[in-house]
């Protein structure tokens, strides 16, 4: 099973309101990632969760707040966000090797995403 | 410079023919290779690993090479439904997981 589930497929959100992603896996990966693409643009990084703790966080705004509830869920939660974050949210995952050592890093399979737009 | 960089194309090619490009990377200690595909309006979907010795999967061949830091990919016999962007994926070890995406190449298949 190489399925990553991401729900829901599509959300609209007034700029007041406070909503959360959900992304779920069970391949046993232990990286864990949220990208964020608009139109004709690659995926762009957001965060990566390394075995359940934050790794990376490319210098997203507050208004998106990723949690990592155990190492098969990764959540954002959104707030106050702006029409110009409406994109594609991708989540993705993909077992991890420490850092330092192992045998590297295998591919990364995405959810189907989730369409938000912000009104 | 960016960390990955792909020609954009488009590459608008007839059915049966073979395409191929490149991708560039620009830390030489990338450590994981892959490409991509991924349709209009829809997630990436992995389309191959790319192997130091290089590594074909039906009509789809992958090359690496380190020393001029690229990889490519050569799509043979291509069909209609083989039309979709190409991402390159790039990781470097030191980076803690991060997965760097180059810009994407799009391949159009005519009838």
């Amino acid at each position: 099973d190489t399925e990553v589930t991401q729900t829901p497929k599509h959300l609209v959100m007034g700029m007041t309101n406070k909503k959360s992603l959900k992304c779920e896996q069970h391949m046993g990966h232990r990286a864990m990632y949220w990208y964020k693409q608009k139109a004709k643009k690659p995926p762009e990084l957001m965060f990566v969760y390394s075995y359940e703790k934050l790794s990376i966080n490319e210098s997203v705004p507050s208004r998106f707040s990723p949690e990592c509830p155990n190492s098969s869920l990764l959540n954002l939660h959104l707030h106050a966000l702006q029409p110009e974050d409406s994109a594609l949210y991708l989540c993705a995952s993909s077992q991890a090797s420490p850092a330092g050592g192992g045998r590297g890093h295998t591919e990364a399979f995405f959810g189907q995403g989730t369409r938000l737009t912000v009104v | 410079r960016k960390e990955v960089e792909q020609d954009p194309g488009p590459f608008n090619v007839p059915e049966g023919a073979t395409v191929a490009f490149n991708c560039t990377y620009s830390n030489s200690a990338s450590q994981s290779f892959f490409w991509y595909r991924q349709d209009c309006r829809k997630e990436p979907k992995l389309l191959m690993s790319v192997y130091s010795s290089g590594n074909e999967d039906g009509r789809f061949t992958a090359q690496l090479n380190r020393a001029s830091q690229y990889i490519s990919l050569l799509i043979r016999d291509s069909k209609l439904s083989d039309s979709a962007t190409y991402l390159c994926v790039v990781i470097v070890r030191s980076n803690d997981y991060k997965l760097s995406f180059g810009a994407g190449t799009t391949v159009t298949v005519r009838a």
